[in-house]
């Protein structure tokens, strides 16, 4: 059964410090998702990672992946209160070369607090 | 550029009675995925379709269908609803059918009394 595994799933934290949000998935797939999704609201893509060695980063948020471990972790840096949501990562449920089949297997969420 | 649709985006229904829940894909795409999201189960993958055909689906009963019509606007029908049936349901649309970013619609909040 394939599994996506995020912990933690609570993280309280305070203006200014650093943590990161770890993604352990049981595939061999070498693409991986990450959302974000505000309370009450839609889902929101903010990185595709589609090989292993990828790093994307988009302001205090930086995503990399490592396919050999099967693990990936979302590293937010000198976090604002703005960025308190529940954080997804995802894997496609089906292994398929040259694209996703659109099926895809979330983690549990981070739900992130961002305290002052 | 208009995003993905969702209609209706609140809906009360009782025990033993049918839904349908409408998807506007964004304009060009072809793709549409619908997940189903409650507290419990968090996020689960319902169906995907591309060009009115069903490609893959997940691990839900009979009563949830679905069906895609040639202008993409998709569709998911749940008959004999359960009180478990209360969710979140969201569909994402897709360019292609190997495209890897999907764009999420505002979602249908179910409730089943």
């Amino acid at each position: 059964e394939l599994k996506v595994e995020q912990n933690p799933l609570f993280l309280s934290m305070q203006e200014g410090k650093n943590y990161t949000i770890y993604c352990n998935y049981s595939t061999t797939s070498d693409r991986l998702y990450w959302y974000r999704q505000d309370p009450g609201k839609s889902l929101e893509s903010l990185f595709v990672l589609l090989s292993n060695g990828a790093v994307k980063q988009e302001g205090r948020l930086m995503a990399s992946l490592d396919t050999k471990a099967r693990l990936s972790t979302l590293h937010i840096t000198a976090a604002v209160h703005d960025l308190s949501a529940t954080y997804f990562c995802a894997v496609d449920g089906i292994e398929s070369y040259g694209g996703s089949q659109g099926n895809l297997i979330f983690g549990k969420g981070t739900k992130l607090s961002v305290k002052p | 550029k208009a995003g993905v649709t969702q209609t209706p985006r609140y809906l009360i229904k009782t025990r033993g009675q049918q839904v349908t829940l409408s998807c506007s894909p964004i304009s060009g795409h072809r793709s549409v995925s619908w997940y189903q999201q409650t507290p419990g189960q968090g996020l689960q993958f319902l169906f995907e379709y591309f060009s009115e055909t069903q490609r893959n689906k997940g691990n839900f009963p009979g009563r949830f269908s679905g069906r895609q019509f040639s202008n993409s606007r998709s569709e998911m029908n749940v008959s004999t609803l359960e009180l478990g049936d209360s969710a979140l349901y969201l569909c994402a649309s897709r360019r292609q059918s190997h495209s890897y970013e999907q764009y999420f619609g505002p979602g249908t909040r179910l409730t089943v009394t």
